[in-house]
This record gives structure tokens, C-alpha cells and sequence, in this order.
């Protein structure tokens, strides 16, 4: 596809479940980020992916998120035993490459957890 | 750690300028950025400078960068009702991600 495609758009669970959100980078890009966007937070930066090279985890909130990148493309985040605070628009986007901040994003996955 | 301030909300009338100002922390990035989010999208890129640039002008858009004082600013001329978004500073982080600031939301009224 032409941009970042993210599925689903929007996610309603309930507390203590596990959810799967989907990217789908541009293609030929081989960094992949993945930001969460909460209502007077900002966008808070969760996991960076970059070619082959350990992806960097450093903002991932708790042990219960995780993201994995299949062949360098498709990226799934996954949160495990939701919470209420975990509700938010997660954010996909992925760039050219390193130290190229031209991000480009997907529209978004809106979770509510209830 | 690495940090990016921005006020959080701007109002205009249509027709005036609009600044949108930041403050950042990390002195070593090689760019900033300033991204525009519209109701319901994703970010999107607007316009960056380079940091051994004080200066950038991209039509009704004008970069300020005070490298010294870590302080960056956006002008928009003539600022439209189009113009109304949520605008976002953006510091290359030092691991290669960026780091946001919350977004300064910009309303233009009539």
C-alpha cells in the first residue's frame, strides 16, 4: 500500500484481556516505531525497530507489552492482562532508516479497555 | 532523560501569525522536527531543520532554531482555519527514536 496500515482502527476489550495490534510499514522501510497517544500524555514512545539490529524496548510501559517484526515488515504489538490505563490510540510509523526522522504514520489503533 | 516542552494550546483569528514555541534537552540530535496532526490521523510531517540551522522557510512556515537555548519555534503566516491541528516538536532521540513533545493544539477562529 501506499502508507502505514494499522488494524484494526478501533478495539473495545475487556480487563485482563489479551489484544494484538497490526502494522503494516511502507514498504522498503526498515525502521518500524510504535508511539502511544493518551489523552493529555502526548505521544509516548514505546519500541523502535531498525533493520536486523536489536529493536530498542526501552519505552515499553510493563512487562505485559511486547512487539515482535516478522521479516522485517509486519510489526504486532501485543498487550497482555489489559488494563483501564492502557486505553489509548497506539500509533505505528515507520521511516527510511536510521537517523532519518521522517516519520511516517498510520492512522492509529483506538483501544478501550472496560 | 531526554525531554520536549511545548505549551499546550494556541488560539488565533484567521489571518494573524501563529507561534508555536518548544524546549528540548538533547543537544546532540542532528535534526528537529515539527509534525501536524488533523482530527482522527496520524501524524504527518510539516517541516524540519537541520541543527547547524538558526533558519528555515518553507512558504507560510518559518523554523526557528536557538541552538544555544535549546528552543525552537514554528511560525505560520496568515494562519487559515485548515491550519487547525494539533502541532508536535519533535527531537531526534539519541537511540535513533524521536521524542515528542504533548502537542500544542492550535485553534483559528474566524
Amino acid at each position: 500500500g501506499a502508507g502505514v496500515s494499522q488494524s484494526p482502527s478501533n478495539k473495545v476489550t475487556e480487563k485482563g484481556k489479551d489484544v494484538e495490534l497490526r502494522c503494516d510499514p511502507i514498504s522498503g522501510h526498515t525502521a518500524l516505531y510504535w508511539y502511544r497517544q493518551s489523552l493529555g500524555q502526548g505521544l509516548e514512545f514505546l519500541i523502535y525497530f531498525q533493520g536486523n539490529s536489536a529493536p530498542d524496548k526501552s519505552g515499553l510501559p510493563s512487562d505485559r507489552f511486547s512487539a515482535e517484526r516478522t521479516g522485517g515488515s509486519v510489526s504486532t504489538l501485543t498487550i497482555q492482562r489489559t488494563q483501564q490505563e492502557d486505553s489509548a490510540v497506539y500509533l505505528c510509523a515507520s521511516s527510511p532508516g536510521q537517523g532519518v526522522g521522517k516519520l511516517f504514520f498510520g492512522s492509529g489503533t483506538q483501544l478501550s479497555v472496560l | 532523560g531526554e525531554d520536549v516542552e511545548q505549551s499546550l494550546f494556541l488560539s488565533v483569528r484567521e489571518g494573524d501569525s501563529s507561534v508555536i514555541n518548544c524546549t528540548y534537552t538533547d543537544s546532540s540530535s542532528t535534526y528537529l522536527y515539527w509534525y501536524k496532526q488533523e482530527p482522527g490521523a496520524g501524524l504527518q510531517l510539516l517541516t524540519y531543520i537541520f541543527s547547524n540551522m538558526d533558519m528555515k522557510q518553507d512558504q507560510r512556515l518559518t523554523v526557528l532554531l536557538n541552538k544555544k537555548d535549546k528552543h525552537l519555534s514554528l511560525r505560520i503566516a496568515d494562519t487559515q482555519t485548515g491550519d487547525s491541528a494539533i502541532y508536535f516538536c519533535a527531537d531526534g532521540g539519541s537511540q535513533g527514536n524521536l521524542i515528542f513533545g504533548k502537542g500544542t493544539k492550535l485553534s483559528v477562529k474566524p
